[in-house]
């Protein structure tokens, strides 16, 4: 099973609202990452967990706040979003980091935000 | 840092193989990806390809890789309409986690 699973599938939000996004995995993976993706272009990654801490933040505005609060799950946290926020929020998970071998990531459907 | 290019569109009649190219800038990518993107959907993984390897045959796909050339290719063999999406190459670096990815190539297959 190689499934990452994302809710909601879509999200309409207003410029003062708080919402959440939220990912799953149950392949044992220690790696969880999130990526926004712009229409017609590639994935930009902004977030990586890896063993349930933060690793990486790609200089991502205070306004998406991620949480790992166990080794399956991953949330992204979003407060005071812009209109040039609205994407397609992916989610991915990997094994972590190791010695040999890919740590190849496996992406969930995404979460299609609108912000109004 | 990494840079990944690919051509942006490609168009196939049904029946007919593609071939999607690909070309990284730094030798140390260990493994070299193939992703498929519906759309609306996520990032479905095709396969991959570790840096010291010339060849990978998947069934339908052949991946081959010239390291000294740093390109990448991904031949589909009797395209299908099916495979109407959005094919991203994407590197991984030595030390890390981080994928580059290229900027995505459209796939059209026409009947």
């Amino acid at each position: 099973d190689t499934e990452v699973t994302q809710t909601p599938k879509h999200l309409v939000m207003g410029m003062t609202n708080k919402k959440s996004l939220k990912c799953e995995q149950h392949m044992g993976h220690r790696a969880m990452y999130w990526y926004k993706q712009k229409a017609k272009k590639p994935p930009e990654l902004m977030f990586v967990y890896s063993y349930e801490k933060l690793s990486i933040n790609e200089s991502v505005p205070s306004r998406f706040s991620p949480e790992c609060p166990n080794s399956s799950l991953l949330n992204l946290h979003l407060h005071a979003l812009q209109p040039e926020d609205s994407a397609l929020y992916l989610c991915a998970s990997s094994q972590g980091p190791r010695l040999a071998g890919p740590d190849t990531q496996y992406f969930g459907p995404g979460t299609r935000l609108t912000v109004l | 840092g990494e840079d990944v290019e690919q051509s942006l569109f490609l168009s196939v009649r049904e029946g007919d193989s593609s071939v999607i190219n690909c070309t990284y800038t730094d030798s140390s990518s260990t493994y070299l990806y193939w992703y498929k993107q519906e759309p609306g959907a996520g990032l479905q993984l095709l396969t991959y390809i570790f840096s010291n390897m010339d060849m990978k045959q998947d069934q339908r796909l052949t991946v081959l890789l010239n390291k000294k050339d740093k390109h990448l290719s991904l031949r589909i063999a009797d395209t299908q309409t099916g495979d109407s999406a959005i094919y991203f190459c994407a590197a991984l670096g030595y030390y890390g986690q981080n994928f580059v990815f290229g900027p995505g190539t459209r796939l059209s297959v026409l009947p």
